[in-house]
């Protein structure tokens, strides 16, 4: 079954950190970029970065870099995103998705694992 | 305050059509032919409906289509369903910075 599972919720402080993984199945997992996009409560998406698995190059939205680490691990078929110096802003839904090849340039998202609450409170 | 502008609800009655609309500007909705619309259920992960602006994945209901014009793309529901009441979320490539993929602020659509 073609799928993505992300690792559970995770509650943190206030300046801590957050890993969340998302394990690929169904499909070559090198293959397909994996992007991840946060949805805070109530409120629109918003593109965190993405990874290339198969040489793990990586890309990053402004407002998070020098803030997040994505990382792959091609013999588990998962990637991982790091988040530093969590604050309340942070509180979000995280989504990893893949990057859809049925796309011209591969710019949309066709594949979503079921997302992974954070939650940042003191 | 989203990248890309969508109305924050739109409704429309049982077999009716709606069109929901995504305001960009020439670096992402109005450069390129890279719009994609999500549909996203309560308590779900969002859902791929439209991509490259006008093309269904398959699977996805013929009542679904999309088209651009300038800085605006669209997404259209024709014969309005219940099962179509969700949030709609545009999205597009953008150039010239690293945010490279941004999104609209959703549309609720309910069906009265």
């Amino acid at each position: 079954q073609v799928q993505l599972v992300q690792s559970g919720a995770e509650v943190k402080k206030p300046g801590a950190s957050v890993k969340v993984s998302c394990k690929a199945s169904g499909y070559t997992f090198t293959g397909h970029n994996i992007h991840w996009v946060r949805q805070a409560r109530g409120e629109g998406l918003e593109w965190v970065g993405r990874i290339n698995p198969y040489g793990g190059g990586t890309k990053f939205a402004e407002k998070f870099q020098g803030r997040v680490t994505m990382t792959g691990e091609t013999s588990s078929n998962t990637v991982f995103m790091e988040l530093k110096g969590l604050t309340s802003d942070d509180t979000a839904l995280y989504y990893c998705a893949r990057g859809g090849k049925i796309c011209s340039g591969f710019v949309c998202f066709d594949l979503w694992g079921q997302g992974t609450l954070v939650t940042v409170s003191a | 305050q989203s990248p890309l502008t969508q109305p924050a609800s739109v409704s429309g009655s049982l077999g009716q059509s709606v069109s929901i609309s995504c305001t960009g500007t020439t670096s992402d909705v109005g450069g390129y032919e890279f719009v994609s619309w999500y549909q996203q259920h309560p308590g779900e992960a969002p859902k791929l409906i439209i991509f490259d602006v006008s093309n269904r994945p398959s699977g996805v209901s013929h009542r679904f289509s999309g088209s651009k014009s300038g800085n605006t793309a669209s997404l259209t529901i024709s014969g309005l369903q219940a099962e179509d009441e969700a949030d709609y979320f545009c999205s597009s490539y953008r150039s010239g910075s690293d945010t490279q993929w941004v999104f609209g602020g959703g549309t609720q659509v309910t069906v009265l």
